[in-house]
């Protein structure tokens, strides 16, 4: 069936580290991809999305390329900061709005 | 523009008794997504509308649990009884019923069964 694989975490670095949380994805079809949010005592909120092969979506620094080659939509960001310490999710929707999430990614960033 | 709403914010019962959750999508969403997200996991899909047709409940474990979305707007979502491993934060979203469109987070409503 569809699903998502996430990089398992924690994930802690310091500040204006390289940050690269691995995504891939198991579907039938072509799903659209999505990177979602969650700050300490916050609902989810969206990141970025791709909706096509190729795609790239990009948000606050923030950037995942669709593969399809590869299936994968690794989130990159080139320098993190404090600010971005959160637990972030990849999530797959097919084409009748049905929406899978991965487990998820904690990440902590230290000054 | 006011976001999804959920209510409670949290909510404590003891096992066997029944809970219920409200949810109010954002205006004009056609699709509604329940979702349960246990301790350091992602969210689980529970059950999706469409309107007010429930499009796949395939994951609602349905002796205790059910849902329901009158008019197609607000939906609730109850267990009865609940049991200790309920303990969750359950998540409402909702979409338009466009292909590539996100799904809208409420902030939940964390269940605790003692």
């Amino acid at each position: 069936g569809n699903s998502v694989t996430q990089m398992e975490g924690p994930v802690t670095l310091s500040e204006e580290a390289f940050l690269t949380i691995n995504c891939t994805y198991t579907a039938t079809g072509y799903p659209s991809l999505f990177w979602y949010v969650q700050y300490p005592g916050e609902g989810l909120q969206l990141l970025l999305k791709a909706t096509k092969a190729d795609d790239k979506g990009s948000n606050k620094g923030f950037e995942a390329t669709y593969r399809k080659e590869t299936t994968s939509f690794h989130l990159e960001k080139g320098s993190v900061q404090v600010s971005d310490s959160a637990v972030y999710f990849c999530a797959l929707q097919y084409n009748n709005n049905d929406m899978r999430f991965g487990a998820g990614t904690r990440l902590t960033v230290k000054p | 523009e006011a976001g999804v709403v959920q209510s409670p914010r949290y909510k404590i019962i003891e096992k066997k008794q029944p809970v219920a959750f409200w949810c109010n999508p954002i205006s004009g969403h056609n699709t509604l997504y329940w979702y349960r997200q246990n301790l350091g996991q992602g969210p689980e899909l529970l059950i999706r509308y469409e309107n007010e047709e429930a499009v796949d409940d395939s994951q609602l474990p349905k002796d205790r649990f059910s849902a329901e979305r009158l008019k197609g707007v607000d939906s609730t979502l109850k267990i009865q009884p609940a049991e200790l491993g309920d303990s969750a934060v359950y998540l409402c979203a909702s979409s338009f019923r466009l292909m590539n469109t996100e799904a809208f987070f409420g902030q939940g409503t964390r269940l605790t069964v003692v």
